[in-house]
Protein backbone atom coordinates (compact mmCIF):
# COMPACT_ATOMS: atom_id res chain seq x y z
CA UNK A 1 0.00 0.00 0.00
CA UNK A 2 1.18 3.19 -0.89
CA UNK A 3 1.85 5.57 1.73
CA UNK A 4 0.77 8.76 3.01
CA UNK A 5 2.24 11.89 0.64
CA UNK A 6 2.20 15.20 0.66
CA UNK A 7 2.54 17.91 -1.96
CA UNK A 8 4.50 19.82 -2.44
CA UNK A 9 7.52 19.15 -0.60
CA UNK A 10 9.03 22.25 -0.51
CA UNK A 11 7.60 25.56 -0.50
CA UNK A 12 8.69 29.30 -0.46
CA UNK A 13 6.22 32.16 -0.15
CA UNK A 14 6.44 35.86 1.12
CA UNK A 15 4.46 37.68 3.98
CA UNK A 16 1.06 38.38 2.91
CA UNK A 17 0.76 35.19 0.77
CA UNK A 18 -1.81 32.44 1.05
CA UNK A 19 -0.51 28.70 0.44
CA UNK A 20 -2.63 25.54 0.30
CA UNK A 21 -0.62 22.28 1.02
CA UNK A 22 -2.09 18.78 0.02
CA UNK A 23 -2.28 15.12 1.80
CA UNK A 24 -3.37 12.20 0.58
CA UNK A 25 -4.29 9.37 3.13
CA UNK A 26 -3.54 5.86 2.45
CA UNK A 27 -5.78 3.85 0.36
CA UNK A 28 -8.58 3.26 2.73
CA UNK A 29 -8.45 5.88 5.53
CA UNK A 30 -10.70 8.72 6.58
CA UNK A 31 -9.41 10.46 9.06
CA UNK A 32 -6.74 13.08 8.14
CA UNK A 33 -4.76 15.16 10.44
CA UNK A 34 -2.67 18.18 10.16
CA UNK A 35 0.26 19.18 12.74
CA UNK A 36 2.21 22.00 12.50
CA UNK A 37 6.73 21.24 13.69
CA UNK A 38 8.63 23.88 14.45
CA UNK A 39 11.85 24.61 16.64
CA UNK A 40 10.30 26.70 19.08
CA UNK A 41 6.81 24.95 19.69
CA UNK A 42 7.36 21.19 19.01
CA UNK A 43 5.02 19.50 16.93
CA UNK A 44 1.39 21.36 17.45
CA UNK A 45 -1.87 19.95 16.25
CA UNK A 46 -3.51 21.99 13.76
CA UNK A 47 -6.92 19.87 13.08
CA UNK A 48 -8.73 16.73 11.95
CA UNK A 49 -10.81 15.63 9.22
CA UNK A 50 -13.46 12.56 9.24
CA UNK A 51 -15.59 11.80 5.85
CA UNK A 52 -15.28 15.72 5.19
CA UNK A 53 -16.23 17.00 8.43
CA UNK A 54 -14.27 18.81 11.17
CA UNK A 55 -14.00 16.78 14.23
CA UNK A 56 -11.32 18.49 16.00
CA UNK A 57 -9.34 21.66 16.14
CA UNK A 58 -5.50 23.50 17.31
CA UNK A 59 -5.41 25.92 18.99
CA UNK A 60 -4.46 28.24 15.88
CA UNK A 61 -5.67 31.27 14.36
CA UNK A 62 -8.60 31.69 12.12
CA UNK A 63 -5.81 32.16 9.06
CA UNK A 64 -5.62 28.35 8.90
CA UNK A 65 -8.05 26.34 7.56
CA UNK A 66 -8.53 23.21 6.09
CA UNK A 67 -10.93 20.71 4.33
CA UNK A 68 -11.35 17.13 3.12
CA UNK A 69 -12.92 16.12 -0.02
CA UNK A 70 -14.69 12.82 -0.84
CA UNK A 71 -11.84 10.45 -1.68
CA UNK A 72 -10.51 11.57 1.06
CA UNK A 73 -7.71 13.39 0.22
CA UNK A 74 -7.29 16.52 2.34
CA UNK A 75 -6.07 20.64 2.25
CA UNK A 76 -5.07 22.95 4.53
CA UNK A 77 -4.68 26.56 3.89
CA UNK A 78 -3.15 29.29 4.99
CA UNK A 79 -4.03 32.72 4.53
CA UNK A 80 -1.88 36.09 4.73
CA UNK A 81 1.18 34.16 5.66
CA UNK A 82 3.64 35.56 8.71
CA UNK A 83 7.12 34.62 9.33
CA UNK A 84 6.39 32.53 11.97
CA UNK A 85 4.04 30.03 9.84
CA UNK A 86 7.21 29.06 8.50
CA UNK A 87 7.30 25.26 9.51
CA UNK A 88 7.43 21.48 8.44
CA UNK A 89 3.46 20.87 7.80
CA UNK A 90 2.54 17.10 8.33
CA UNK A 91 -0.27 15.62 7.61
CA UNK A 92 -1.18 11.84 9.27
CA UNK A 93 -3.76 9.81 8.03
CA UNK A 94 -5.91 6.66 10.10
CA UNK A 95 -8.77 4.28 9.92
CA UNK A 96 -10.71 7.03 11.54
CA UNK A 97 -12.45 4.25 14.31
CA UNK A 98 -11.13 4.66 17.57
CA UNK A 99 -8.26 5.77 20.04
CA UNK A 100 -6.12 2.96 19.71
CA UNK A 101 -5.75 2.98 15.84
CA UNK A 102 -2.32 3.89 14.80
CA UNK A 103 -1.78 7.34 12.81
CA UNK A 104 0.12 7.64 9.45
CA UNK A 105 2.52 10.13 8.39
CA UNK A 106 3.76 11.47 5.38
CA UNK A 107 7.46 13.39 4.75
CA UNK A 108 5.91 16.35 5.57
CA UNK A 109 5.93 20.37 3.37
CA UNK A 110 8.59 22.68 4.34
CA UNK A 111 6.93 25.73 4.24
CA UNK A 112 9.46 29.19 4.20
CA UNK A 113 7.82 32.37 4.67
CA UNK A 114 10.30 35.32 3.24
CA UNK B 1 -5.77 18.75 30.17
CA UNK B 2 -3.12 15.53 29.02
CA UNK B 3 1.07 16.39 28.47
CA UNK B 4 4.00 14.74 27.79
CA UNK B 5 7.48 15.91 29.23
CA UNK B 6 10.52 14.27 27.67
CA UNK B 7 13.41 14.56 30.00
CA UNK B 8 16.48 15.82 28.12
CA UNK B 9 16.71 16.97 24.85
CA UNK B 10 19.66 15.51 23.79
CA UNK B 11 21.15 11.99 24.62
CA UNK B 12 24.53 10.74 23.32
CA UNK B 13 25.47 7.01 23.96
CA UNK B 14 28.26 4.97 22.20
CA UNK B 15 27.49 2.23 19.68
CA UNK B 16 26.56 -1.05 21.33
CA UNK B 17 25.37 0.53 24.48
CA UNK B 18 22.09 1.12 26.26
CA UNK B 19 19.25 3.54 25.07
CA UNK B 20 16.69 4.82 27.21
CA UNK B 21 14.95 7.98 26.13
CA UNK B 22 12.31 8.81 29.22
CA UNK B 23 8.72 9.93 28.35
CA UNK B 24 6.31 10.83 31.86
CA UNK B 25 2.77 12.31 30.57
CA UNK B 26 0.17 13.70 32.54
CA UNK B 27 -3.92 11.97 32.08
CA UNK B 28 -6.74 11.72 33.89
CA UNK B 29 -7.69 8.52 31.84
CA UNK B 30 -5.68 5.90 31.07
CA UNK B 31 -3.86 7.07 27.98
CA UNK B 32 -3.06 5.70 24.64
CA UNK B 33 0.74 6.40 24.20
CA UNK B 34 2.85 6.51 21.70
CA UNK B 35 6.91 6.45 20.60
CA UNK B 36 7.73 7.93 17.19
CA UNK B 37 10.96 8.16 15.28
CA UNK B 38 11.81 11.07 13.07
CA UNK B 39 14.78 11.01 10.68
CA UNK B 40 16.18 13.99 8.96
CA UNK B 41 13.69 15.51 6.16
CA UNK B 42 11.13 12.74 6.63
CA UNK B 43 8.45 12.31 8.95
CA UNK B 44 7.49 10.43 11.85
CA UNK B 45 7.54 6.75 12.21
CA UNK B 46 5.98 4.84 14.59
CA UNK B 47 8.02 2.52 16.54
CA UNK B 48 5.38 1.30 19.27
CA UNK B 49 2.57 1.69 21.20
CA UNK B 50 0.63 1.42 24.93
CA UNK B 51 -2.60 1.01 24.15
CA UNK B 52 -4.38 -1.81 26.63
CA UNK B 53 -3.07 -4.85 27.74
CA UNK B 54 0.63 -5.61 27.81
CA UNK B 55 2.74 -2.99 29.91
CA UNK B 56 5.84 -4.34 27.99
CA UNK B 57 5.31 -3.18 24.71
CA UNK B 58 7.72 -4.22 21.93
CA UNK B 59 8.36 -2.36 18.95
CA UNK B 60 10.41 -2.27 15.60
CA UNK B 61 13.77 -1.99 15.14
CA UNK B 62 14.62 -3.36 18.97
CA UNK B 63 12.73 -0.81 20.63
CA UNK B 64 10.76 -1.55 23.24
CA UNK B 65 8.65 0.60 26.28
CA UNK B 66 7.38 -0.52 29.76
CA UNK B 67 3.89 1.44 30.43
CA UNK B 68 3.95 2.44 34.01
CA UNK B 69 1.20 4.13 35.99
CA UNK B 70 2.23 4.45 39.46
CA UNK B 71 5.15 6.20 37.76
CA UNK B 72 3.54 7.79 35.19
CA UNK B 73 5.93 7.14 32.71
CA UNK B 74 6.43 5.38 29.07
CA UNK B 75 10.36 4.94 28.50
CA UNK B 76 11.77 3.60 25.40
CA UNK B 77 14.75 1.35 25.87
CA UNK B 78 17.17 -0.61 23.42
CA UNK B 79 19.82 -2.81 24.44
CA UNK B 80 22.13 -1.76 22.17
CA UNK B 81 22.51 1.30 19.89
CA UNK B 82 23.13 1.28 16.19
CA UNK B 83 24.45 3.97 14.49
CA UNK B 84 21.20 4.00 12.44
CA UNK B 85 19.17 4.48 15.38
CA UNK B 86 21.06 8.29 15.41
CA UNK B 87 16.96 10.24 15.10
CA UNK B 88 14.98 12.16 16.94
CA UNK B 89 12.32 10.45 19.11
CA UNK B 90 8.55 11.98 19.92
CA UNK B 91 6.49 10.90 22.81
CA UNK B 92 2.97 11.22 21.99
CA UNK B 93 -0.24 11.05 24.15
CA UNK B 94 -3.74 10.76 22.32
CA UNK B 95 -5.92 12.61 23.75
CA UNK B 96 -9.13 10.83 25.40
CA UNK B 97 -12.25 12.29 23.83
CA UNK B 98 -10.25 13.79 21.09
CA UNK B 99 -10.19 11.52 18.40
CA UNK B 100 -7.14 11.51 16.85
CA UNK B 101 -5.10 14.56 18.29
CA UNK B 102 -1.72 13.66 19.55
CA UNK B 103 0.06 15.60 22.35
CA UNK B 104 3.65 15.92 21.61
CA UNK B 105 6.77 15.56 23.63
CA UNK B 106 9.50 18.09 23.02
CA UNK B 107 11.40 15.19 21.15
CA UNK B 108 15.21 14.15 22.29
CA UNK B 109 17.49 13.64 19.67
CA UNK B 110 19.97 11.10 19.95
CA UNK B 111 23.18 10.66 18.52
CA UNK B 112 24.98 7.62 18.51
CA UNK B 113 28.75 8.02 18.85
CA UNK B 114 31.18 5.11 17.56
Amino acid sequence: KAGVTQTPRYLIKTRGQQVTLSCSPISGHRSVSWYQQTPGQGLQFLFEYFSETQRNKGNFPGRFSGRQFSNSRSEMNVSTLELGDSALYLCASSLGRGAQETQYFGPGTRLLVL
Amino acid sequence: AQSVTQLGSHVSVSEGALVLLRCNYSSSVPPYLFWYVQYPNQGLQLLLKYTTGATLVKGINGFEAEFKKSETSFHLTKPSAHMSDAAEYFCAVRVSGGYNKLIFGAGTRLAVHP
